[in-house]
């Protein structure tokens, strides 16, 4: 059974880039699946920020992509989440996920991370 | 993009009820939808994959219908530990959540 644990800063100040990485541990990151950041805004709705496949092809949000790294880090079975010039619609609850079936339109999120809060204020 | 919405966005339930959720698409989907539930401060646990097929583990009395625009999602015997937020989500363009059902005593 994949576990996914985010870890990174709570509190990033405005202009600046917000920086997460997923642990996983039951599984590598170098097998077929792909792996997926979402978040949960403070009103409770869920956005899809992106994705990234076992062999490194991303697949952003259009509405987050201008500003959105996703990569993995084979050596370390981990993957992370880069998101430039941040504000604060940008506050929310941070998860990571394991997308089964990525390459096709049958995909779901069928593994999570207890989530990350991170804030961004001054 | 395609919009996702839930009705209702809550409602209140008995243990032993029989719940129904329901999520419309903005334009067809086919079957991509799938549903996961979500409790405070815990990671979210997918239910239903494609609308119908129930994830591994997850006990028989969650069930999922619909395809095209119109999906449904199921309690039956509603249990303590059934009371979570529910969010759909398709995976036909891009992926979009709907708003969340929350399921309260």
């Amino acid at each position: 059974q994949v576990q996914l644990q985010e870890s990174g800063p709570r509190l990033v100040k405005p202009s600046e880039t917000l920086s997460l990485t997923c642990s996983v541990s039951g599984g590598s990151i170098s097998n077929s699946n792909w792996w997926s950041w979402v978040r949960q805004s403070p009103e409770k709705r869920l956005e899809w920020i992106g994705d990234v496949s076992h062999g490194g092809t991303t697949y952003y949000n259009p509405s987050l992509k201008s500003r959105l790294t996703i990569s993995l880090d084979r050596s370390r079975n981990q993957f992370s989440l880069k998101l430039g010039s941040v504000t604060a619609a940008d506050t929310a609850v941070y998860f990571c996920a394991r997308l089964l079936n990525g390459r096709h339109m049958e995909n779901w999120f069928d593994s999570w991370g207890q989530g990350t809060q991170v804030t961004v204020s001054s | 993009d395609i919009q996702m919405t839930q009705s209702p966005s809550s409602l209140s339930a008995s243990v032993g009820d029989r719940v129904t959720i329901t999520c419309r698409a903005s334009q067809t989907i086919s079957n991509y939808l799938n549903w996961y539930q979500h409790k405070p401060g815990k990671a979210p646990t997918l239910l239903i994959y494609t609308a119908s097929t129930l994830q591994s583990g997850v006990p028989s009395r969650f069930s999922g219908s619909g395809s095209g625009t119109d999906f449904t999602l199921t309690i039956s015997n509603l249990q303590v530990e059934d009371f979570a937020t529910y969010y759909c989500q398709q995976s036909y363009s891009s992926r979009t959540f709907g708003q969340g059902t929350r399921v309260e005593i």
